[in-house]
Formats: C-alpha cells, structure tokens, sequence
C-alpha cells in the first residue's frame, strides 16, 4: 500500500511533445512537492502546493505547470520538452499544521527526452 | 544561500565495518536535518530526522548526531551489511521558508563487500 504513487515510473518522449506525470498520496498530508534529480544526482525542490495552494516556485520554465486537483494529488504538465529535462521527478507529501515534519517521497519518475 | 556538502562522494568498505559519513551545512538556521537512503532506480527513503533541539537519533545500527552550530551532521552506520550500499543523501530544512524546502547534499555512494 504505497504512500506516495507517482506515474509512469518511466517515460521516453520526443523533444516538443508535452506529457504529464501524476502523483497521489494516501497519508492525508495537506502539501504535496515536485523535486527534481538532475543527470549529477542533484535533487532541488521545484513546487510545493499547501491544501492546493502554490506556496513554493522555484526558478523553474513556465514550461512546467503544476496542478492540485485536490490535497491528495500533484500532477506536474510540461509542455514543449527538451533534450534538458532529462531527470528523475520525484514528488512527495508532508503535514505542515507544524514545520519539520518528516517528508515522504515517491519512488521517482525518469523521464528521457531523445 | 544554504549549501549542503557530503563527504566522501564514494566509499568502499568490507561486510562488518563501522562508518562514518559526513554532512556539512552553511547555515544554522534549520528546523531539522533528514538523512535518506536512494538506491539505484529507487525512490528517497528517510532513515531519520533530527529536529534542530535534538542532539541525536538512533534507529537499530544507525546512529545521527547533529551539531547545529558548527553545521555537521554526521551518520554513522554499525557493522556495515552488503544491504546496507546504497546513496546515502543529507537534507537540510531551512527555517527562512515557513515550509519545507529541503536543501540536499550530493551524497555519498556506499558499497559494502562481502
């Protein structure tokens, strides 16, 4: 019973085509991530959605849109993909009625643009 | 600007080892400190978190310390297992955010022989 679902695990697309990744989280936490791991292995946090709400937008291309249906879910659209979004997506959920609470990841998304 | 640095980048050690990995942060002022594990094709799994009051955690042969002031944390792992190789990553939670944006290290990629 996974925590935190992402989908697909994998994708290979053409650079222009626009495709989209799901996630959904059963933990009832109420704010959702994007990060991002690039081919260094480097993660940075690229959204971050409260009970909906964007609270975090990194300098990230308006190429990528972000979108909370509702509190469980943090689907992440991008549109016109390049060579250099190649990367592993993972999202991941947290409760914040307090800060530092542990946050829980997906098991990734690895996107490749050819 | 936070900046998170691990070292070693990569370490190799025989089956029944102790080790010691090493995180480093630029700026104090963090609600907690989070050690994970990645393992290849994998998703982040949290080993354990040490909120910014605490000292230390303990989980079976993990032991984290944090030292706020001077910016170390250190993970140490107790007869090491050949289970046990995977990328070890340190994340930060910065306090200026009011949410979590996690600020992570690169990592160190242990391999335990048997």
């Amino acid at each position: 019973d996974t925590a935190v679902s992402q989908t697909p695990k994998y994708l290979v697309t053409q650079m222009g085509n626009d495709k989209s990744i799901k996630c959904e989280q059963n933990l009832g936490h109420d704010t959702m991530y994007w990060y991002k791991q690039d081919s260094k292995k480097f993660l940075k946090i690229m959204f971050s959605y409260n009970n909906k709400e964007l609270i975090i937008n990194e300098t990230v291309p308006n190429r990528f849109s972000p979108k909370s249906p509702d509190k469980a879910h943090l689907n992440l659209h991008i549109n016109s993909l390049e060579l250099g979004d190649s990367a592993v997506y993972f999202c991941a959920s947290s409760q914040e009625d307090q800060p530092g609470n542990t946050i829980y990841f997906g098991e990734g998304s690895w996107l490749t643009v050819v | 600007k936070q900046e998170v640095t691990q070292i070693p980048a990569a370490l190799s050690v025989p089956e029944g080892e102790n080790l010691v990995l090493n995180c480093s942060f630029t700026d104090s002022a963090i609600y907690n400190l989070q050690w994970f594990r990645q393992d290849p094709g994998k998703g982040l799994t949290s080993l354990l978190l040490i909120q910014s009051s605490q000292r230390e955690q303990t989980s079976g042969r993990l032991n984290a310390s944090l030292d706020k002031s001077s910016g170390r944390s250190t993970l140490y792992i107790a007869a090491s297992q050949p289970g046990d190789s995977a990328t070890y990553l340190c994340a930060v939670n910065p306090k200026n955010t009011g949410f979590q944006k996690l600020v992570f290290g690169t990592g160190t990629r242990l391999l335990v022989s048997p």
